[in-house]
């Protein structure tokens, strides 16, 4: 079984420009969460998927983060103008069913940099 | 303020030392996890624990509810136990529908000395 691929491993890109992370979790796993690590801090909630819909927003920092999940398979995380606070790794993570002991899978992670 | 508190923050220790790392959290939790990330690479889940004990290999995951902590033991300890260990839990609201996001603590950079 593949595990949770995401796409780029590494961004570089200049404040003010876009880019869009993408996410493929497990095949068959309902629930997508992203998270991130900005440099120096503890890894964050950033947002839920429950198939195509957003069980949880919670913990996006502003609108300039947009993500989606069309067809509830792989997801996409866009930051429209990106900033340098963005820069960070990205952390897309999978899980089964919603049930509160399950186990989530992550992926290898987005290093963003934002010059 | 629901929050993870690991300790230590750093640990450099000899090859075959005895190792531990604590986890403390601050309100009621349904799951805790101990994850591993080695330089460079990705994150890979060790443990979830919601009661007692859990073991792998060299890896022992205690956990005591009423406490609120949790700690990740590692004998006979190796260089290529050298990674950043991190603590994650969910914790217990009084409507969990939903509610599967993780709260991470800051992580523990262990670095094992052949």
């Amino acid at each position: 079984e593949a595990g949770v691929t995401q796409f780029p491993s590494h961004s570089v890109i200049e404040k003010g420009q876009t880019v869009t992370l993408r996410c493929d979790p497990i095949s068959g796993h309902d629930n997508l969460y992203w998270y991130r690590r900005v440099m120096g801090k503890e890894i964050k909630f950033l947002l839920h998927f429950v198939k195509e819909s957003k069980q949880d927003e919670s913990g996006m920092p502003n609108n300039r983060f947009l993500a989606e999940r069309t067809g509830g398979t792989y997801s996409t995380l866009k930051v429209q103008p990106a900033e340098l606070e963005d820069s960070g790794v990205y952390f897309c993570a999978s899980s089964k069913e919603l049930d509160r002991g399950r186990e989530q899978y992550f992926g290898p992670g987005t290093r963003l940099t934002v010059t | 303020k629901n929050e993870v508190e690991q300790s230590p923050q750093n640990l450099t220790a000899q090859e075959g030392e005895f190792i531990t790392i604590n986890c403390s959290y601050s309100v009621g939790i349904s799951a805790l996890h101990w994850l591993q990330q080695h330089p460079g690479g990705g994150i890979v889940s060790l443990f979830m624990l919601s009661s007692g004990k859990k073991k792998h290999g060299r890896l022992i995951a205690t956990i005591n509810i009423q406490e609120k902590h949790s700690s990740l033991h590692i004998t006979a300890s190796h260089p290529r136990d050298s990674a950043v260990y991190i603590c994650a839990v969910r914790f217990l609201f009084i409507s969990n529908f939903g509610n599967e996001k993780l709260t991470f603590g800051t992580g523990t950079r262990l670095t094992i000395i052949p």
